[in-house]
């Protein structure tokens, strides 16, 4: 079985300031993480993925995040917040004994201050 | 590319009623769809998932009779919520992964649906 823990419902920064979410994750096989953003009343956009390869990833909007195995996590970060980047974040784990089937986070709500 | 459309985008029935909800690929073929819920605040609940033209896997706890999910095309799929009641209100969401593209395990999400039920 896997599942997603991300620390922290709600996490607010200062416009400029560093993002960063954090993302653990539990996983019997090598897993496929990935980080979405939801805007309200709307679906899901991915932001970006790591499947193989590179550990750091970078994804759209200047976010990134780094798998590491030996910590069993995926935070992601953005070096400056903007106003725009203000939604909720989804940590997922799909592993590849599982076809496509996603397992979710809780989600952490970014709130950015003028 | 990898566009996914959800219709409607908002509905309000009355209790009792049933309401279909069409989740469509624009521009890809789509080996398999999820349906997920989300409750206000809350993260997305795996409902089904279901592959054209062959029964829905249903996730423990959904009842099967009541969520009717058919996958008639590459492109199509419904979720109809049957004799619905007001403890079925939520945002629905479905999305799709990509045929030839399975092994992305990237998943394409759709707006969402608000259904209400008074």
């Amino acid at each position: 079985a896997q599942s997603v823990t991300q620390l922290g419902s709600h996490v607010s920064v200062s416009e400029g300031a560093l993002v960063l979410l954090r993302c653990n994750y539990s996983s019997s096989v090598p897993p496929y993480l990935f980080w979405y953003v939801q805007y309200p009343n709307q679906g899901l956009q991915l932001l970006l993925k790591y499947t193989t390869g590179a550990t750091l990833v970078k994804g759209i909007n200047g976010f990134e995040a780094e798998f590491k195995k030996s910590e069993t996590s995926f935070h992601l970060t953005k070096p400056s917040a903007h106003m725009s980047d203000a939604a909720e974040y989804f940590c997922a784990v799909s592993d590849r004994t599982s076809g496509s089937r996603l397992t979710f986070g809780e989600g952490t709500q970014l709130t950015v201050n003028p | 590319g990898a566009v996914v459309s959800q219709h409607p985008s908002r509905v309000i029935c009355k209790s009792g009623t049933s309401v279909k909800i069409e989740c469509r690929s624009l521009d890809f073929q789509a080996t398999t769809m999820f349906w997920y819920r989300q409750f206000p605040k809350k993260s997305l609940m795996l409902m089904a998932t279901s592959n054209e033209g062959s029964k829905a896997t249903y996730e423990q706890g959904v009842e099967k009779d009541k969520f009717l999910i058919n996958h008639a095309s590459l492109t199509l799929s419904t979720l109809t919520v049957t004799s619905a009641h007001p403890e079925d209100s939520s945002f629905y969401i479905c999305s799709a992964s990509e045929l030839g593209r399975e092994a992305s395990y990237e998943q394409y999400f759709g707006p969402g649906t608000r259904l209400t039920v008074t």
